[in-house]
């Protein structure tokens, strides 16, 4: 267990939705990343929040938004959403700005499934 | 552009039997290397962390090199309990984010 929680785990939903997904980092992790994982991309980085605070940007779609927090959980908005949104949405915690160990801690990930 | 390419996509070995992973790199500034392990359904887990050219890390089966292009993930003698898919990805100096590679998927049979 990374002591990062994320929810939902699945979700079904049809394209045109908006969806919000949920991420609870690791006690005292202060930078939350949003990660995309689909068969044919791989991980692909959407956005870093540190301390509340956009840090980082990945190519994350204009339909797609984040934030993160007073209490540092973050979550990620994915709106008009197209049959290719759908993928594995993880969230990584670390407790630094620049996790010079590469050390993140991963959760279990959201599904989302849209038809 | 900033890249990390890991081969071979995909890796089916008899239990016992050693072999490699790769990871290339073409990074401007490296902040480090970095191996993860995901397993089906769930999330990457970190293995090692590898920062200068010719610096070594080891765990239980799992031993990582790097160069000043590519690292690699030798497995010795691998258990069915090994078979994962091995990521790996680059920190760099100009950026707070991590940049992975599509991964091999390593499955061993007994």
């Amino acid at each position: 267990d990374s002591g990062v929680t994320q929810t939902p785990k699945h979700l079904i939903t049809a394209t045109g939705q908006r969806v919000t997904l949920r991420c609870s980092p690791r006690s005292g992790d202060l930078s939350v990343y949003w990660y995309q994982q689909s068969l044919d991309q791989g991980l692909q980085f959407l956005i870093q929040y540190y301390n509340g605070e956009e840090r980082a940007k990945g190519n994350i779609l204009e339909r797609f938004s984040a934030q993160q927090f007073p209490d540092l959980h973050s979550e990620l908005n994915l709106s008009s959403l197209e049959l290719g949104d759908s993928a594995l949405y993880f969230c990584a915690s670390s407790p630094s700005l620049a996790p010079n160990t590469g050390e993140l801690f991963f959760g279990e990930g959201s599904r989302l499934t849209v038809l | 552009e900033d890249q990390v390419t890991q081969s071979p996509e995909a890796l089916r070995l008899q239990e016992g039997e050693s072999s490699s992973l790769n990871c290339s790199y073409t990074v401007s500034g490296l902040r480090g290397l970095f191996w993860y392990r995901q397993d089906p359904g769930k999330g990457p887990e970190f293995l090692f962390t590898l920062y200068s050219a010719g610096e070594e890390k080891e765990k239980e089966r799992l031993k990582a090199t790097l160069t000043k292009k590519e690292s690699f993930l030798h497995i010795t003698a691998p258990k069915p309990e090994d078979s994962a898919t091995y990521l790996c990805a680059v920190g760099m100096d100009s950026s707070y984010k991590l940049i992975f590679g599509s991964g091999t998927r390593l499955l061993v049979r007994p």
